[in-house]
């Protein structure tokens, strides 16, 4: 079946503009995760969904990211008045409820100018 | 709070080299222990895991093994190819409430494979 798809695959926006990256998870995964990878450094992790209902935002690095699941199915991250510091490959990931094994998806490169 | 500690690399090699990539970690409990890898132009996919204590994860001729005593995890491949060049990640995952399974990775290690 189709693995974890994301979109835009590249993104280039200026300084101060609001960008939205949308994942579309495994269908029956009910597991969704956001992630960031900045250039040559590991992922972080921002938020964790289940269902539509987000039991950790703990990564979320400032209150300009927002993100929100619409039922058990796509996701959108929300950057708010974006800075050169949010440049990164944003990826997402999902997995079936009590399952550790999470699937990626290709990520969104955002770079912010 | 728990962390991956991650060999630095980049790491070059010549075909059928012995590889080694050295993995550490810190945590709270009894975490799983994963290695994904990232291939040029590609997404990040799991390469193999472990769960417990002594468990040896294995995949397409990569091996690592669980070791609690020295909170160590690993990966190893007998011969590599140019094929295996790419970026692997050791990972743990930390349990969540409500059943999610966040990951910790570490930075992240570059393989290059020379003919």
């Amino acid at each position: 079946g189709a693995g974890v798809s994301q979109s835009p695959s590249n993104k280039v926006t200026e300084k101060g503009k609001d960008v939205e990256l949308r994942c579309d998870p495994i269908s029956g995964h009910t597991a969704l995760y956001w992630y960031r990878q900045r250039l040559g450094q590991g992922l972080e992790f921002l938020i964790y969904f289940q269902g539509n209902s987000a039991p950790d935002k703990s990564g979320l690095p400032s209150d300009r990211f927002s993100a929100e699941r619409t039922g058990e199915s796509v996701s959108t991250l929300t950057i708010q008045r974006t800075q050169q510091e949010d440049s990164a490959v944003y990826l997402c990931a999902s997995s079936l409820v009590r399952e550790q094994t999470q699937y990626f998806g290709p990520g969104t490169r955002l770079l912010v100018l | 709070g728990d962390s991956v500690t991650q060999m630095e690399g980049p790491v070059t090699l010549s075909e059928e080299a012995f590889l080694t990539i050295n993995c550490t970690y810190t945590a709270t409990g009894y975490p799983s222990l994963f290695w994904y890898v990232q291939y040029p132009g590609e997404g990040l996919q799991l390469l193999l895991k472990a769960t417990k204590a002594d468990d040896k994860g294995s995949n397409k001729g990569f091996e690592a093994t669980y070791r609690k005593e020295t909170t160590s995890f690993h990966l190893e491949k007998g011969s590599v190819q140019v094929s295996d060049s790419a970026v692997y990640f050791c990972a743990l995952s930390d349990e969540l409430g409500t059943s999610g399974s966040r990951l910790t990775f570490g930075e992240g290690t570059q393989l290059t494979v020379n003919p």
